[in-house]
């Protein structure tokens, strides 16, 4: 157990259609990062937030969103829906912007399919 | 860019051989670098680190890995495959502590009986 928290676990829409992600960082980590996981693009980095500021944004499209909150959760707002957003969402947290060793730590998923 | 590679998406091993997972990556600096493990249907699990000193750094579950700056490589390697090693390996490359982490593509080993 990694101590990242990330609900729902699975998630089943349809094309057009707005779900919400949601991550709970391990206890005392300020940074969280998303990334996306598919079968034809593998991990790729989407967004970082450190202690509610945004802080690094990577390949995401501007049909999704994040955010972090004061008490250091983040939700993935993905909107307008379509079938190739069909993958597993991952969160991951670390101690700091960096954290002493910038490693992260993942939870385990949001797969997300849709319809 | 940075960038990281990892040679073979796919490694088939016979239990008790030994497991080579190469990974270059792409760096004006020495980074920080990773190697994670994914389980069917679980996140991505840390398997060792690489920041600084030893250059061999020794992780969970046997493994071990090698980072050399000439070769600009960080190949995990563990002597004698299990069953249980069969899952998706992830190189992974930092710049530096206040950066986002890059992965590679994936490495999915098979372990045969």
């Amino acid at each position: 157990d990694s101590g990242v928290t990330q609900t729902p676990k699975h998630l089943i829409t349809a094309t057009g259609q707005r779900v919400t992600l949601r991550c709970s960082p391990r206890s005392g980590d300020l940074s969280v990062y998303w990334y996306q996981q598919s079968l034809d693009q593998g991990l790729q980095f989407l967004i970082q937030y450190y202690n509610g500021e945004e802080r690094a944004k990577g390949n995401i499209l501007e049909r999704f969103s994040a955010q972090q909150f004061p008490d250091l959760h983040s939700e993935l707002n993905l909107s307008s829906l379509e079938l190739g957003d069909s993958a597993l969402y991952f969160c991951a947290s670390s101690v700091g912007a960096g954290g002493t060793t910038g490693e992260l730590f993942f939870g385990e998923g949001s797969r997300l399919t849709v319809l | 860019a940075q960038s990281v590679t990892q040679l073979g998406s796919h490694v088939s091993v016979s239990e008790g051989a030994l497991v080579l997972l190469r990974c270059n990556y792409s760096s004006s600096v020495p980074p920080y670098l990773f190697w994670y493990v994914q389980y069917p249907n679980q996140g991505l699990q840390l398997l060792l680190k690489y920041t600084t000193g030893a250059t061999l750094v020794k992780g969970i579950n046997g493994f071990e890995a090698e980072f050399k700056k000439s070769e600009t490589s960080f190949h995990l390697t563990k002597p004698s495959a299990h069953m249980s090693d069969a899952a998706e390996y992830f190189c992974a490359v930092r710049p530096n502590s206040y950066d986002k982490v890059i992965f590679g593509p994936g490495t999915s080993l098979s372990v045969i009986p």
